[in-house]
Parts: structure tokens; sequence; C-alpha cells
């Protein structure tokens, strides 16, 4: 079975700060991956996804995410924290085909301090 | 395009009354699913539709929770009765059969 394991609940930066969300998933089959943000009283956005090809993906607002299928992580970096960035972030997993609904991760809160 | 829409955005009842959520997904598109989301934890599926078929409904509680989806197009979740471990946010996402979802804004509904 598919499930998605996200390292700590809550992270906290200050604003020009790196962002690291870590996120590690486990699949039987080779999966797709996703990183979704949540904004309050908001659904969910994609920020980027993995399916096949390029190991690294770049997604929306400077977001970028590795593949790294030995060690089964798929972490969400930026370079620099933005006030705008705080809010919470889903990984999620399928089983890499199309239409497959989502198995989520708990979530990351992300806290940016000026 | 629009988006995915949901309605009511909120709602409170008390226990062991039942309630009824409606989804309308971006035109076209064919997979419609319902998502529940418990405050501090991600989405988890409760069905997911092809058309107007149910292809996995497989965690959905199915002595108080339906669905339907008539002609393929709208969509209906109903709880009844609803317990408070209910209480929640519910979310329905369409794709084109594409690997992407799209999500509306959820409802988010309280049992007391």
């Amino acid at each position: 079975a598919q499930s998605v394991t996200q390292l700590g609940s809550h992270v906290s930066v200050s604003e020009g700060a790196l962002v690291l969300l870590r996120c590690n998933y486990s699949s039987s089959v080779p999966p797709y991956l996703f990183w979704y943000v949540q904004y309050p009283n908001q659904g969910l956005q994609l920020l980027l996804k993995y399916t096949t090809g390029a190991t690294l993906v770049k997604g929306i607002n400077g977001f970028e995410a590795e593949f790294k299928k030995s060690e089964t992580s798929f972490h969400l970096t930026k370079p620099s924290a933005h006030m705008s960035d705080a809010a919470e972030y889903f990984c999620a997993v399928s089983e890499g085909q199309a239409g497959t609904a989502l198995i989520f991760g708990k979530g990351t809160t992300l806290s940016v301090s000026s | 395009e629009a988006g995915v829409a949901q309605s009511p955005r909120y709602k409170i009842i008390e226990k062991r009354q039942s309630v009824a959520f409606w989804c309308n997904p971006i035109s076209g598109h064919a997979t419609l699913y319902w998502y529940q989301q418990i405050l501090g934890q991600g989405p988890k599926l409760l069905i997911q539709f092809q058309n107007n078929g149910v292809v996995d409904d497989s965690q959905l509680p199915k002595d108080r929770f339906s669905a339907e989806r008539l002609k393929g197009v709208d969509s209906t979740l109903k709880i009844q009765p609803a317990k408070l471990e209910d209480s929640a946010v519910y979310l329905c996402a369409s794709s084109l059969g594409s690997t992407e979802q799209y999500f509306g804004p959820g409802t988010r509904l309280t049992v007391t």
C-alpha cells in the first residue's frame, strides 16, 4: 500500500531563508508525486508534480522538488522564503496512472517571520 | 475557465441530523473525487467517480455516507445521520484524466 510521511508538522523560517519541507513515500509501483499548498479557508493548489523524466521539477512561486528513488524522497525547497509562503503544504502520491486518487501526507505548516 | 464549485462553504449541524454537500466540477472533467480532511490531517479519499460510475468507494462509510453523480456532471455527498467525528472539511476535486486534480474551496462541516 502506498503511504506518505512528512517529517515535521511545523517548520519556521525567517524571510529570505531557505525553505526545506521533507517528504518520504512508500509505493510498490513507480509513483507520481505531488506537492500542494493550502491557504486558510481555501482548497488545495498544485505547486509541482513529478511523473516521469527529469527528477528535478520546478513549480510555481519559485518552489522545486527532487525525486530521489534510492531515498524514496521528494523534498520541497525554495531558496528564499517570502512572507506570502506561509501556508500548509501537503505531499501526495498516486499509483502512477492518470486519474488515480491521491494519498496525502499529514501536512507541514510553514511559518515565515520577518 | 471556472474552477470547481462547492456549496455550502460552511455548515453547522447537530449530531444525528443529515446534511448534503454539492460539487460542480470543471466543465468536461470526467473524473470527480470527494476527499475528507479532518483537522490536522491530510485529505483522505472518500469516493471517486468516472463519469457517473463509481471507481473507488472503499473508504466511504456506507452506513451513513452516500454519494451520487447524476448525468456525469454535478455530484452530491450526503451524511445521514451525522456523528461528531464527521466534523471536517469536505473537498471536491476533478480531473480530465490527466495526473492533475483541481480542488474546490471545500465545505467545512461542524457537528455539535
